[in-house]
């Protein structure tokens, strides 16, 4: 596609539910990231792929937290039962992998766990 | 240790003045990028200006120029006469080898809010 699509756009879960949110990267960018952000903060690392493999997962906040690649393309990101603390905005972007290579942003996905 | 330092967590300025976003970084790696993007209330993230740590002239792209020192660390964002809508967070964020790959990573933003 033109650019980092993120589906839902919007997800309102009830606590303890589990959710997937989706990151679909541009076509032949091998770096994906992960990034959460609660309103007016900055970002929060959470996981960087480069492929379908995950050298950095240093920014998982908990093992409720897990990520998937495949096929070198589509992420999803997984979050097991639910918290309120969980609620942001989750941004995927992706890149090619060479120093001036600038990262290109989803439109994100606003998780409100109530 | 912090990689990429923002030391300013807002700043108000006159429209029409220039601002100065100031982004130091920590690298011991001599190849390395430097980004600069902004993110307005629509929340996107929109990049705005590249420095590779090889480059001889600072970039400038626009009403966006980076001052570049090298010896010191430092990659701040210039903005010549700033706009309403330059209203908006600003990330500077450093792309350092990682395994021969090349991981971005994150300051912890600025919120620049012009004043009309």
């Amino acid at each position: 596609g033109a650019g980092v699509s993120q589906s839902p756009s919007n997800k309102v879960t009830e606590k303890g539910k589990d959710v997937e949110l989706r990151c679909d990267p541009i076509s032949g960018h091998t770096a994906l990231y992960w990034y959460r952000q609660s309103l007016g903060q900055g970002l929060e690392f959470l996981i960087y792929f480069q492929g379908n493999s995950a050298p950095d997962k240093s920014g998982l906040p908990s093992d409720r937290f897990s990520a998937e690649r495949t096929g070198g393309s589509v992420s999803t990101l997984t979050i097991q039962r639910t918290q309120q603390e969980d609620s942001a905005v989750y941004l995927c972007a992706s890149s090619r992998t060479r120093p001036g290579d600038e990262a290109f942003f989803g439109q994100g996905t606003r998780l409100t766990v109530v | 240790a912090q990689k990429i330092t923002q030391t300013q967590p807002g700043m108000f300025v006159q429209e029409k003045e220039a601002v100065t976003l100031d982004c130091t970084y920590d690298t011991s790696d001599p190849s390395y990028g430097l980004f600069w993007y902004k993110q307005p209330s629509s929340g996107e993230m929109i990049f705005l200006i590249y420095q590779g740590s090889y480059d001889q002239q600072n970039a400038t792209e626009g009403r966006y120029s980076l001052n570049f020192q090298k010896a010191r660390k430092s990659a701040n964002l210039v903005i010549s006469a700033s706009q309403l809508g330059d209203s908006a967070m600003y990330f500077c964020a450093m792309r350092e080898p990682l395994d021969s790959n090349y991981q971005l990573i994150w300051g912890a933003g600025t919120k620049l809010i012009i004043k009309p």
